[in-house]
């Protein structure tokens, strides 16, 4: 079984921009959430979705947002990019979310400059 | 509100000698814990999780963990450090509650040095 795919792996961007991330589950899984990695923050919550739905935010501004289609694929889009949006983003699957064990993908190292 | 503290920022041991990665949890219901471990340049893998059946939980590439709610600890052991276990090891506590579905809380995170 395939695994979770993140496209694209590496992105450089300019403050100001917009930036579309994607997220490929394992197939069956329904639940994908998104976690933000930094060397200062570590690993935090970014948002879950579950059947197009999304039925979790963690404390981010709303620059920060989602998406779920109909194939459990997700994107996450962060609009007007700052320096400290800079971090490797990471997503995960998972069959039902709650207490399930999530599997995560390789994530997209973005840079903002 | 659920959390865990791993108590060493970094740890390094020899090949072949024992490995001893330290989590202490703090949840108000019985938890879900996880142990994760990050490659460089890799996302995470999941070593092993426990979910309120055998205390002693048994994962991939000879790690366990034991579940001690007295002491409220998860620690991570080895009998015998390989070089390619050198990475970043996360402990994980899934959040409670029908409002936190799909929240994983990540520790900080323990840096494994193995030396030859």
């Amino acid at each position: 079984k395939a695994g979770v795919t993140q496209t694209p792996r590496y992105l450089i961007k300019t403050r100001g921009q917009q930036v579309t991330l994607s997220c490929s589950p394992i197939s069956g899984h329904r639940s994908v959430s998104w976690y933000q990695q930094t060397p200062g923050q570590g690993l935090q919550f970014l948002f879950e979705y579950f059947s197009e739905t999304q039925r979790n935010k963690g404390n981010f501004p709303g620059r920060f947002s989602g998406r779920q289609f109909s194939n459990s694929r997700s994107e996450m889009n962060v609009s007007t990019l700052e320096l400290g949006d800079s971090a490797l983003y990471l997503c995960a699957s998972s069959l039902q979310g709650a207490y399930n064990e999530q599997f995560f993908g390789p994530g997209t190292r973005l840079t903002v400059l | 509100a659920q959390s865990v503290t791993q108590l060493d920022s970094h740890v390094s041991v020899s090949e072949g000698t024992p490995v001893l990665l330290r989590c202490n949890y703090s949840s108000s219901y019985s938890p879900s814990l996880f142990w994760y471990v990050q490659h460089p340049n890799k996302g995470l893998q999941l070593l092993l999780k426990y979910t309120s059946a055998a205390t002693l939980v048994k994962g991939i590439n000879g790690f366990e963990a034991e579940f001690k709610k007295s002491e409220t600890s998860f620690h991570l052991t080895k009998p015998s450090a390989h070089m390619s276990d050198a990475a970043e090891y996360f402990c994980v506590v899934s959040a409670y509650g029908s409002s936190n579905t799909g929240k994983l809380i990540f520790g900080q995170g323990t840096t494994l040095q193995v030396k030859p």
